[in-house]
């Protein structure tokens, strides 16, 4: 990933099984958070979005959760295959602006 | 990564150098972005274009300067960098004219001299 010279946390998990990966977030304002993943040498790619009025939603092998109350989003994929290993990055919005706060991301690596 | 491209992906330019990193989305989106990823911080907002009209300028310097002349082009001209300015330069699009659903470029490579 991009991010080689920040302290990144890194998820070492087993092919096969599933990976949690947490963020929490910094302004209980706001409304709308993403998670990105990228790979070595790309940009950020769009996994999944929830807005604040929703706990729970689920795409094609990963769910989003969002605790509002502990200020706390957790990206989780099923059955993690090596082409999950990335940096993910979990982003939030405040008050419908243009700015997404990008938090610094946690490296995923996947062991075959 | 086909939906928004960007030209070079690669640029290496001395200090006193200048040059243009050119954004394309074919997404049919309204908002453009420019955002700097360094290896020292998380991803920077620079600025923003909504309906072609700057709507955030994220207290950038002077020395980058963005245009968008319309809603699928955007540049970033660059000129008298800093090699603190190396970095990777991203640009994404949005549907609305609100920060949702930002989709991002591979990113251009800048690397100053």
């Amino acid at each position: 990933g991009e991010s080689v010279g920040l302290h990144l946390p890194t998820l070492s998990v087993q092919e096969g099984d599933n990976s949690i990966i947490n963020c929490a977030y910094s302004n209980s304002a706001s409304d709308y958070f993403i998670w990105y993943k990228q790979e070595s040498g790309k940009g950020p790619q769009f996994i999944i979005d929830i807005r604040s009025n929703m706990d729970k939603r689920q795409g094609q092998r990963v769910t989003v959760l969002l605790n509002k109350t502990v200020k706390h989003l957790s990206l989780q994929i099923a059955a993690t295959q090596p082409g999950d290993s990335a940096v993910y990055f979990c982003a939030e919005n405040m008050d419908s602006s243009y700015k997404l706060i990008f938090g610094s991301g946690t490296r995923l690596l996947v062991r075959p | 990564e086909t939906g928004v491209t960007q030209t070079p992906r690669h640029l290496v330019m001395g200090m006193t150098n200048k040059k243009s990193l050119k954004c394309e989305q074919h997404l049919g989106h309204n908002a453009m972005y420019w955002y700097k990823q360094s290896a020292k911080k998380p991803l920077e907002l620079m600025f923003v274009y909504s309906l072609e009209e700057r709507v955030e300028n994220n207290s950038v310097p002077s020395r980058f300067s963005p245009e968008c002349p319309n809603s699928s082009h955007l540049f970033l001209h660059l000129h008298t960098l800093q090699p603190e300015d190396s970095a990777l330069y991203l640009c994404a699009s949005s549907p609305g004219t609100r920060g949702y659903e930002q989709y991002f470029g591979p990113g251009t490579r800048l690397t100053v001299t």
